[in-house]
Parts: C-alpha cells; structure tokens; sequence
C-alpha cells in the first residue's frame, strides 16, 4: 500500500530552537494535514493543506504542500516546552476514498527548557 | 463535553477473553473510525463507517468486529485477545463538510493490555 515516510524520527532540542520536519511519499496527496499527539491524548488537527503550493501558518507553526503534491512540511518556529509531543502527517490519497487518511510513522519532538 | 468520547481509557484483560470499547461522538458528524496505534506510535486505519454503514474495513483479524447502532456510536467488540492486541484504540469521527480533505477528530484513547 502507499507509504508517507516522515522524517526526522525523533527530535531533542532546545527550548528556543526553531524545528523543521517533512513528509515525503511517492503518491499523490489531495491534502496534507498534520497533527500532534500529546502523551496520553489522541492526535489533535494543527494544520490543513488543500492545494499545491500552499503555505499556511498558525501561530508560531507553517506549512506547505509540495508543488508535485507529494511532500510537505512542517516548521516550527521558537520551540517552547508544551511544543514536546509527536507530530504526525497525514492525508487521503488523490483518486481513493477521501475518507481514508494514510499516517507518517510520526516524528517525536522533546524540548529541553 | 467531550467531542469524541472512548471508554474504557484503561482496560487489561487476560489472553483469550473477549472485550469491547466504545466510542460516541457529538460532533453530528456522518463518518466514524478505528486505529490501532502500537507501541512504536504508528497510526494504522483499522475500520469506517459511515451512517451505520461499514464502509473501511483494512486487513484485521475476524477477531475484531465493529458496531454501529447510530451515526453517533461506533463501538469495537474483540474476541479471543491475544497478546499482539494490546495498543492504544483510538476512535475518530470525520465532518460531513470534509469529504475531499479527511479532517479527523480523534477521542483520547483506549489502552489495551493483554497478559
């Protein structure tokens, strides 16, 4: 089946640090949507992006869908404690049952204050 | 209120026993889901449905076997636990309004331990 290979795996930095991680498959995404997961908690939705191309911010995080819509990523910027937690890139494949969402493995953020 | 609701959080049961989790959601939304995540975090689809309709149904063991009274509940029946069963269930339910973006809201959890 189709893969989303995000990387980096994991992430120690310190607290202040801008943080940079991506996801990349080789197929085609309709939307790219990246989540983060507390410990103990479901994902929770930070991001969503629908078009090729499209760079969109919240807060002190931004994003991008990849021009060939295979990629994406995410930035954050001045990390602070509460940022620690696992990100995860998800999203339907183009021509498939847009309610399936495919994960990345996820990437496991810890800061360090 | 909860939007996406899961109980039990915590359940640890003896290999061969049957069990089940359910889910309700008050979001009014049409599409409910099962994911498995294990003990590596990764996040894999495990079931969909959508107005009481089963419309995921990804490679699981006959074992576990869904239900869906109303498009509000969506609850997981596992017979015969085995060891590998245990991981974190997660429930999640998709707005009508999402159809082409697959937007999920996840409840928190429900940790499986099979001994």
């Amino acid at each position: 089946g189709q893969q989303l290979n995000q990387s980096p795996q994991s992430m120690f930095i310190q607290e202040g640090e801008d943080v940079s991680m991506n996801c990349t498959s080789s197929s085609i995404f309709n939307t790219w949507l990246w989540y983060k997961q507390d410990p103990g908690e479901g994902p929770v939705l930070l991001i969503a992006l629908y078009k090729a191309g499209e760079l969109t911010s919240n807060g002190r995080l931004t994003a991008q869908f990849g021009i060939t819509r295979k990629d994406s990523f995410l930035n954050i910027s001045a990390s602070i404690p509460s940022d620690v937690g696992i990100y995860f890139c998800a999203g339907p494949l183009a021509n498939t049952n847009a309610g399936k969402s495919t994960f990345g493995d996820g990437t496991t953020l810890t800061v360090k204050p | 209120d909860t939007a996406v609701s899961q109980t039990p959080k915590y359940l640890v049961t003896q290999m061969g026993n049957d069990k089940s989790i359910k889910c309700e959601q008050n979001l009014g939304h049409d599409t409910m889901y099962w994911y498995k995540q294990d003990s590596k975090k990764f996040l894999k689809i495990m079931f969909s449905y959508n107005n009481k309709e089963l419309i995921i149904n990804e490679t699981v063991p006959n074992r576990f076997s869904p239900k869906s009274p109303d498009k509000a509940h969506l609850n997981l029946h596992i017979n015969s636990l085995e060891l590998g069963d245990s991981a974190v269930y997660f429930c999640a339910s998709r707005a009508s309004g999402t159809v082409n973006t697959g937007e999920l809201f996840f409840g928190e959890g429900s940790r499986l331990t099979v001994l």
